[in-house]
């Protein structure tokens, strides 16, 4: 079966340090893989999403980037990470069908101070 | 643009009430619909799920009815437990496959 592993699960870093979040799917190829953000309170924003090796769509422009180096690695980094970067970061994945849904990581709660 | 637009929470209810979360969406072409609910400090979990008009997604007792005439896909449990509590969040998926729209969520709790 495939599972999404997203690490860390908790992270505090200053303000202006680097940051690097990593998530990996196994049991799967060439999943479509994405970060997501959840502000406190608030709904889900799309930041990223890949549909294969080195091809990046970049939602929002901010602060933040994403690498896919594997077919089943996502990585988002920030070199200077800002106070409103805060919240909770998702990776999901899902087959490259019609109709095939997301799957969720359990997260990662950034706390920027 | 494409969008969800779902109810307002927080909802309170007592145990074995029955739950209705109101989902409406915009979008061209036939979109498939999500309801994903998120416990506290996890992730977003599939519950159910439609992929065209008139189609029923159920799972754990929730229901919701995929309405193209209306342009909504209601989340219902006709029995309410206190481990329903979480967040719901409704979800549409692009024809194109790769784009994903979720509503704000709306937060359940359950009281015994």
């Amino acid at each position: 079966s495939q599972t999404i592993h997203q690490w860390p699960a908790t992270l505090v870093q200053p303000v202006g340090s680097p940051l690097s979040l990593e998530c990996t799917v196994e049991g799967t190829s060439n999943p479509n893989l994405y970060w997501y953000r959840q502000a406190a309170g608030r709904g889900l924003q799309l930041l990223f999403y890949s549909v294969g090796i080195g091809q990046i769509s970049s939602e929002v422009p901010q602060n933040l980037s994403a690498s896919r180096p594997q077919d089943r690695q996502f990585i988002l980094s920030s070199k200077k990470l800002l106070l409103s970067d805060s919240g909770f970061y998702l990776c999901a994945w899902r087959v490259a069908s019609n109709n095939s849904p997301l799957h969720f990581g359990n997260g990662t709660r950034l706390t920027v101070t | 643009g494409d969008s969800v637009t779902q109810m307002e929470g927080p909802v309170t209810l007592s145990e074995e009430a029955f739950l209705t979360i109101n989902c409406t969406y915009t979008a061209t072409g036939y979109p498939s619909l999500f309801w994903y609910v998120q416990y506290p400090g996890e992730g977003l979990q599939l519950l159910l799920k439609a992929t065209k008009a008139d189609d029923k997604g159920s799972n754990k007792g929730f229901e919701a009815t995929y309405r193209k005439e209306t342009t909504s896909f209601h989340l219902e449990k006709g029995s309410v437990q206190v481990s329903d509590s979480a967040v719901y969040f409704c979800a549409l998926q692009l024809n194109t496959g790769n784009q994903f729209y979720f509503g704000t969520g709306t937060s359940l709790t359950v009281i015994p």
